[in-house]
């Protein structure tokens, strides 16, 4: 049970931002949000996560509805290298540390 | 520093031999995670070490799996009687504590596929 949904594909254009959704409603207070990607043939990378607040850091944004029912990865200015796999996952903080992952959003981003 | 390394990064084996699949996590990691990926599936939760015991092993699918972590370091994921449906990507991380009130970041190594012919 990956508890989180997102849309199986996407595309974006070079130098545009990218915006992955991430549906999780029944999320837990004691959970976080966290996303990883994997690039072809690697293992998964860290990219962000966050609690309630809205997140920034080098690679990307994370921003949380106020209900934490979803959110939304943004990569501001997609470049190639950022075609991969991106996963959305839920993770309790303080039971159970591995993560559920689901199938996750493959991007690709077109020249 | 160095990341999560995993070798070898590719096994080919027959079916019903014994394989050991070996993880060396960050320095100073005391929390490792074994999971396995099937094509075109994310990564499935296997076994969680907290130092040197298996805090969770809920997610090894069978008893002919098996992970040991005897110092608290590297790892060993131990597949007997291999059968063909356990040819995937084989992932491991580690995380700094992996337990307690902190978010916890794992970060994975580049996996070893596994091909059971």
């Amino acid at each position: 049970d990956a508890k989180t949904t997102q849309p199986p594909s996407m595309d974006c254009a070079e130098g545009r931002a990218a915006n992955l959704p991430c549906n999780h409603s029944t999320i837990s207070g004691n959970e976080y949000v966290y996303w990883y990607r994997q690039i072809h043939s690697q293992g998964p990378q860290y990219i962000i996560h966050g609690l309630k607040n809205n997140e920034t850091n080098e690679m990307a944004s994370l921003i949380i509805t106020e209900d934490r029912k979803s959110s939304t990865l943004i990569l501001p200015h997609a470049t190639l290298r950022d075609t991969a796999v991106y996963y959305c996952i839920r993770r309790a903080y303080n039971t159970g540390n591995q993560f559920y992952f689901g199938t996750g959003t493959s991007l690709t981003v077109i020249p | 520093g160095a990341g999560v390394s995993q070798t070898p990064s590719n096994k080919v084996t027959e079916k019903g031999k014994y394989v050991e699949l070996r993880c060396d996590p960050i320095s100073g990691h005391t929390a490792l995670y074994w999971y396995r990926q099937s094509l075109g599936q994310g990564p499935e939760f296997l076994i969680y070490f907290q130092g040197t015991g298996a805090a969770d092993d809920s997610g090894l699918p069978n008893d002919r799996f098996f992970a040991v972590r005897p110092e608290g370091s590297v790892s060993t994921l131990k597949i007997q009687r291999t059968e063909r449906g356990d040819s995937a990507v084989y992932l491991c991380a580690s995380s700094l504590t992996g337990a307690g009130l902190i978010a916890d970041t794992q970060y994975f190594g580049p996996g070893t596929r596994l091909t059971v012919l």
